[in-house]
């Protein structure tokens, strides 16, 4: 079954404490990317990579860094996270950057 | 730079009538443009795109959309909506020179009995 996995589903940290958020895709897309949705906002791109090795930011990259050294995975890390990172998180993969997305189930983040 | 505007934060109907819900994008080329379903505690599922060719798109779960070039606009329409359509709805544009998706901010669906 074609599927993007985010693990894990729900998470409370502490301020400051590193986290990951792990992303995976067995579609063999080129493209991956990582959005935040909060409230009134909408959906807001973090970070995306397209292709293994090519990562860039997004609307909203501050506080975060990804890595994409395998086309399959692409985690999320907060290297100290902060309560203004409490969200909901999305993992997404497509062929290319324009195309229909492929979207995690989410992870929904809280840090005290 | 592309942009995507959905009027209606919160839309309320009752269940087997009719739904529209709008969408407005800003773009100088043909774009690409999707809808997307978003159920309570689940992530985003496509409900159908618009890529080029029949301006009147057929989705999933009854769902249809009308590109409108005219009118920048690519509304989502279901002629008779159901309790399970209640949800959150995305409307994305994206575009062969550019190298993302935009997402409008959403319109919330609530169904009455």
């Amino acid at each position: 079954e074609a599927q993007v996995t985010q693990n894990p589903r729900y998470l409370i940290t502490v301020t400051g404490k590193k986290l990951t958020v792990t992303c995976s895709q067995n579609m063999n897309h080129e493209y991956m990317s990582w959005y935040r949705q909060d409230p009134g906002l909408g959906l807001r791109q973090i970070y995306y990579s397209m292709n293994v090795e090519v990562t860039d930011k997004g609307d909203v990259p501050e506080g975060y860094k990804v890595s994409r050294k395998e086309k399959r995975n692409f985690p999320l890390i907060l290297e100290s996270p902060s309560p203004n990172q409490t969200s909901l998180y999305f993992c997404a993969s497509s062929w290319l950057s324009n195309t229909e997305a492929f979207f995690g189930q989410g992870t929904r983040l809280t840090v005290v | 730079a592309q942009s995507v505007t959905q009027p209606d934060i919160h839309i309320t109907v009752s269940e087997g009538a009719s739904l529209e819900l709008r969408c407005n994008y800003s773009y100088g080329a043909t774009p690409y443009l999707f809808w997307y379903v978003q159920s309570p505690g689940q992530g985003l599922q496509l409900l159908l795109k618009y890529f080029s060719g029949d301006t009147l798109v057929q989705g999933i779960k009854g769902f249809e959309a009308e590109f409108k070039r005219s009118q920048s606009s690519f509304n989502l329409r279901k002629p008779s909506v159901h309790w399970s359509d209640a949800a959150e709805y995305f409307c994305a544009v994206g575009a062969d020179r550019d190298d993302k998706i935009i997402f409008g901010k959403g319109t919330r669906l609530h169904i009455l009995p």
